[in-house]
């Protein structure tokens, strides 16, 4: 009955690689989002979607594309992966109007080498 | 651009203190949320503060905000070991956004 689910967990890929991550909450929520956290801890949001469409698409390289085929996914593809994006990535999810609190996933570890 | 930045970086307790973490950030906002991280572990929401309310409880945690000093704290109270974790604030962008700045987070060590 997992509530935000990520797969994979763990994810070592060379550079120049492309590669995918999927994101699935049963929750009900109509937002879900990706974030970034770096070694030092430090969580960026990358994308929102609501709906399926499209809310939040901060400073991001174009490699990175998110696609939500439904209310309940939000995938992350990323193009020619490089070393820069090693990272703990998150996906979440909320209700938007029911406060807002977000519920995460348990973050999918990326190392490119 | 706006973030949440906590106080202090680090901190480290015996069981049975009070741990107290706090929080500012830079603009005008509707709410502030209070969420901990378990090493390796994705974030769980705690407690969320409107911009019109002063201080909130929730069993050991008790957080105020201060608007006029775009500050927060979280005060946990007779700390467990299993409160050991790093601990953010996050701030709505602007109103009727979705969009949540994180803080830098406090990482709380509870020795037993």
């Amino acid at each position: 009955d997992t509530a935000v689910s990520q797969t994979p967990k763990y994810l070592v890929t060379q550079m120049g690689n492309d590669k995918s991550i999927k994101c699935e909450q049963n929750l009900g929520h109509d937002t879900m989002y990706w974030y970034k956290q770096d070694s030092k801890k430090f969580l960026k949001i990358m994308f929102s979607y609501n709906n399926k469409e499209l809310i939040i698409n901060e400073t991001v390289p174009n490699r990175f594309s998110p696609k939500s085929p439904d209310k309940a996914h939000l995938n992350l593809h990323i193009n020619s992966l490089e070393l820069g994006d090693s990272a703990v990535y998150f996906c979440a999810s909320s209700q938007v109007g029911a406060q807002m609190s977000q519920y995460f996933g348990p973050g999918t570890r990326l190392t490119v080498l | 651009s706006q973030q949440g930045e906590e106080d202090p970086q680090a901190l480290s307790i015996q069981e049975g203190e009070n741990a107290t973490m706090n929080c500012s950030y830079k603009t005008s906002i509707n709410n502030l949320q209070w969420y901990r991280q378990n090493s390796g572990r994705g974030l769980v929401h705690l407690i969320l503060i409107r911009s019109n309310e002063r201080e909130k409880h929730s069993g050991r945690l008790r957080v105020t905000l201060d608007t006029s000093k775009k500050s927060s704290s979280l005060l946990i109270t007779a700390s467990r070991a299993a409160d050991t974790a790093s601990y953010f604030c996050a701030t709505d962008a602007s109103a009727g956004t979705y969009k949540y700045i994180f803080g830098t987070g406090t990482r709380l060590k509870v020795l037993a």
